[in-house]
């Protein structure tokens, strides 16, 4: 049973550009949430998917949106990248049923130049 | 919105001692705890969690403490070992609310053998 897939591994972009950023959650989820982790920082919350709505937002601006599909993958899209957008994405899934848990992903290392 | 305090930043011992770390919640809506471990260049890793109505759980040498009165946390580790080195992440969540995690700032162990 796999777990929590992203992808790609790592990417480098430059300012101004966009990017788009994959995840599948582990098997027997349907809730995935995103997350910024800065380096040397604990992760910041994004947005929320659940049955191919946002759910739930951080404090994060529009230039980052985001999309489930009907077999519960999930894209995180961002716009107009800047260099401050330089992160560790992660994303985590949720059990059916509203489950506690959230289990991560191995991350998208973004660098933006 | 929920802000989550963590203490130490970092914490060195001598393989065998214990651990303590040690976070503060703001929200008293908040009603679950987990605790990740996360190694260097690897995702969070979901190590235990506790939920508002327990007051502590236990798994093998990791436990972890809830004061709700206080509105503190803590995750106590027994015997360390080498291979517990690594940064430690509190996060907190109301269930209610879509289970957005809001995380603490992280502690850096560091096991000596």
């Amino acid at each position: 049973d796999a777990g929590v897939t992203q992808s790609p591994t790592h990417l480098i972009k430059t300012r101004g550009q966009q990017v788009t950023l994959r995840c599948s959650p582990k098997s027997g989820h349907d809730t995935v949430s995103w997350y910024q982790q800065a380096l040397g920082q604990g992760p910041q919350f994004i947005f929320q998917y659940y049955e191919e709505e946002e759910r739930q937002r951080g404090n994060f601006p529009d230039r980052f949106s985001g999309h489930q599909f009907p077999n519960y993958s999930s894209e995180l899209n961002v716009n107009a990248l800047l260099l401050g957008d330089s992160a560790l994405y992660l994303c985590a899934s949720t059990p059916w049923g509203g489950g506690y848990e959230q289990y991560f992903g191995p991350g998208t290392r973004l660098t933006v130049t | 919105g929920e802000n989550v305090e963590q203490h130490p930043s970092t914490l060195s011992v001598q393989e065998g001692d214990s651990a303590v770390i040690k976070c503060t919640y703001s929200d008293s809506a908040s009603n679950y705890f987990p605790w990740y471990k996360q190694e260097l260049g690897k995702r969070p890793q979901l190590i235990i969690d506790i939920r508002s109505n327990v007051g502590e759980k236990k798994d093998q040498r990791i436990a972890v403490t809830l004061n709700k009165t206080a509105k503190h946390f803590s995750l106590h580790i027994t015997e360390t070992q080498p291979e517990d080195s690594a940064v430690y992440f509190c996060a907190a969540s109301m269930r209610d609310a879509g289970n957005m995690l809001t995380f603490g700032g992280g502690t850096r162990l560091m096991v000596k053998p």
